[in-house]
């Protein structure tokens, strides 16, 4: 069966200071990948999806970046962290456009 | 341009009444899936249904049913005899399969909570 990881599960990082979140998928192939954020517990915003490897698509512009290196690995990345970053991240995954997307535990940010 | 309203920002009711929880949709496709997930106070989102735009048929699974119809653009998700772990914030969903990007476009949710 496919499980998505995703970690850490809680970050507390100062302002102006580099990001990585990592997620991953096993037991699937080439599936797309979905990085999100929700404010304030509610809503959620696109932030990246990805259909292959090196493939990224960006919906808001912003300090963020997303790159694929591996088929199931998908990162978030800052070089500069702002206030502004904080908030629950989550990765999902799916098997192909249309299809549901399955959710990681998600990464509680802080910015100080 | 496609678009899910969830107009019920917040919804309180005792345990053990039945709840409906309202989704509007906008779309131009003819071919569109909508989908339910509940995300519990741990966070995760959890997959509920997909439905497909030439399904019509409410569907029922447990406690939980769905009403879909076409003519109101509503995908309306129904808890029937509620119980304290319904609580959560509930996302309808949709995406458009002519659509030449991947996405799902989620409604804002509607925070339910179920008193004991």
């Amino acid at each position: 069966s496919q499980t998505i990881h995703q970690w850490p599960a809680t970050l507390v990082q100062p302002v102006g200071s580099p990001l990585s979140l990592e997620c991953t998928v096993e037991g699937t192939s080439n599936p797309n990948l979905y990085w999100y954020r929700q404010a304030a517990g509610r809503g959620l915003q696109l932030l990246f999806y990805s259909v292959g490897i090196g493939q990224i698509s960006s919906e808001v512009p912003q300090n963020l970046s997303a790159s694929r290196p591996q088929d199931r690995q998908f990162i978030l990345s800052s070089k500069k962290l702002l206030l502004s970053d904080s908030g629950f991240y989550l990765c999902a995954w799916s098997p192909s456009s249309n299809q549901p997307q399955h959710f990681g535990d998600g990464t509680r940010l802080s910015i100080l | 341009a496609q678009k899910v309203t969830q107009a019920q920002t917040e919804i309180s009711v005792v345990e053990k009444e039945d709840v409906t929880l309202d989704c509007v949709y906008e779309t131009r496709d003819t071919t569109y899936y909508l989908f339910w997930y509940k995300q519990p106070p741990s966070g995760e989102l959890v997959f509920l249904i997909r439905r497909n735009s030439f399904d019509e048929q409410n569907e029922i699974s447990g406690r939980y049913s769905w009403n879909f119809q076409k003519s109101t653009s509503s995908f309306n998700f129904t808890i029937t005899a509620s119980q304290v772990v319904d609580s959560a914030v509930y996302f309808c969903a949709l995406s458009e399969v002519s659509s030449r990007d991947d996405k799902i476009i989620f409604g804002k949710g509607t925070r339910l909570h179920i008193l004991p």
